[in-house]
């Protein structure tokens, strides 16, 4: 069995300030993580994935998530906000084979950027 | 390359009706997922399809079904539909089925039955 907690269902933050969007999962085998972004109307983007080897893994975008085995975390950063990030992201984990390969998702978190 | 499209892009249905929705896969992709996105949640799976056979299916019942054809289109029937069934449909497909490649996202059906 797999899920995704995401921890806030907003963040605001002012531009050019730190954004940090957090993310725990729970899955019974090695995990591949995501992050989408999903922009008003739109589908969903993806930002990154961790699948195997280096635990930090830069996306598009500026982002960047650092895979936490012992903590079960997958938090998502961006050094400086701009006003074009405003949206909502998703966290999804899937599974090695073995495991299931179906991704679940966060309930996403609505990143708010104040001028 | 042309990416992943869906149609129509709205659509209002009556409660007992009976809806189609249709996605076109990004070329070179043999595998088209489809989810339920309602309001202010995330994504929920419903079925995928790979090379025409279904590959896996979430917790939805029997009236939601699927078809793929040999271009890797991919149609979502729902029958019966009920209030609840008022949602973001999206699309997307990969390349073969594995757990770690990229889904590309259409844009979304947004369907609501009044």
């Amino acid at each position: 069995a797999q899920s995704v907690t995401q921890l806030g269902s907003h963040v605001s933050v002012s531009e050019g300030a730190l954004v940090l969007l957090r993310c725990n999962y729970s899955s019974s085998v090695p995990p591949y993580l995501f992050w989408y972004v999903q922009y008003p109307n739109q589908g969903l983007q993806l930002l990154l994935k961790y699948t195997t080897g280096a635990t930090l893994v830069k996306g598009i975008n500026g982002f960047e998530a650092e895979f936490k085995k012992s903590e079960t975390s997958f938090h998502l950063t961006k050094p400086s906000a701009h006003m074009s990030d405003a949206a909502e992201y998703f966290c999804a984990v899937s599974g090695h084979p073995g495991g299931s390969y179906i991704p679940t998702f966060g309930r996403g978190t609505s990143l708010i950027v104040h001028p | 390359e042309t990416g992943v499209t869906q149609s129509p892009t709205h659509l209002i249905k009556t409660r007992g009706q009976q809806v189609t929705l249709r996605c076109s896969s990004q070329s070179g992709h043999n595998t088209v997922s489809w989810y339920q996105q309602a309001l202010g949640q995330g994504p929920q799976f419903i079925f995928q399809y790979y090379r025409e056979e279904e590959n896996g299916r979430g917790n939805f019942p029997p009236r939601f079904s699927g078809l793929q054809f040999p271009n890797y289109s991919s149609e979502l029937n729902v029958n019966a539909l009920e209030l609840d069934d008022s949602a973001l449909y999206l699309c997307a497909s990969s390349l073969e089925t594995s757990g770690y490649n990229e889904q590309f996202f259409g844009p979304g059906t947004r369907l609501t039955v009044l």
